[in-house]
């Protein structure tokens, strides 16, 4: 089955800096990469995500990256801010007809003012 | 309606109790799923339904029993439990498996947080 790798698991950064979590899988039949964030104690929200006829993605100041050959694809935020500050998670499911994600083990982000 | 919502938001219960989780959506996702997510960890994935039929069971111990009434319901029926089994629990839908077509983007519920005395 499918394995997701993210790193790093915490990131500590100032406001106003970049952050970026990268992710590897293995599946080379997975083709779909969502990024989820999840504020405590709250539910995993859908931030971006990105196809795999796709190498780039962008959402005001958010980006994935996605590299097929090497397996691996990233989260890029620029500009941090401290509401950005929670746990993200990137994910990957083969197109097999169901969103069965597997999950990475998430990363913290500390934004500090 | 654009939100997947679950009932109750918090559950205590004991190991001889049975209880049930809610879980409705009215975005006409033919899809539904249950997580279980334990503190600091990612969702695990337990169960997906599609067009109300059981379509995966992560081997999941039978003291867990789902069920999809309808195409806007899934219910998680608990039963002698034990107290590792206390998580977060997360319900999802999504689109549905389309013949072909690509995967859809899942949405999760706000989740009910278990405790099993």
């Amino acid at each position: 089955g499918e394995n997701v790798e993210q790193h790093p698991s915490t990131l500590s950064v100032q406001e106003g800096d970049s952050a970026v979590i990268k992710c590897t899988y293995s599946d080379s039949a997975s083709n779909y990469f969502p990024w989820y964030k999840q504020e405590l104690g709250k539910r995993p929200q859908l931030i971006i995500d990105i196809r795999s006829n796709v190498g780039e993605k962008k959402d005001q100041r958010i980006a994935v990256t996605l590299n097929k050959t090497a397996k691996h694809f990233s989260l890029h935020i620029t500009e941090t801010q401290p509401e950005d500050s929670a746990v993200y998670f990137c994910a990957a499911t083969p197109n097999s007809g169901y969103s069965t994600l597997t999950f990475g083990k998430g990363t913290m982000l500390l934004v500090s003012p | 309606d654009t939100e997947v919502t679950q009932t109750p938001k918090h559950l205590v219960m004991g190991m001889t109790n049975k209880k049930s989780l809610k879980c409705e959506q009215h975005m006409g996702h033919r899809a539904m799923y249950w997580y279980k997510q334990k503190a600091k960890k990612p969702p695990e994935l337990m169960f997906v339904y599609s067009y109300e039929k059981l379509s995966i069971n992560e081997s999941v111990p039978s003291r867990f029993s789902p069920e999809c009434p309808n195409s806007s319901l899934l219910n998680l029926h608990l039963h002698a439990l034990q107290p590792e089994d206390s998580a977060l629990y997360l319900c999802a839908s999504s689109q549905g498996p389309l013949a072909g077509g690509p995967v859809n983007e899942q949405f999760f519920g706000p989740g009910t947080r278990l405790t099993v005395l």
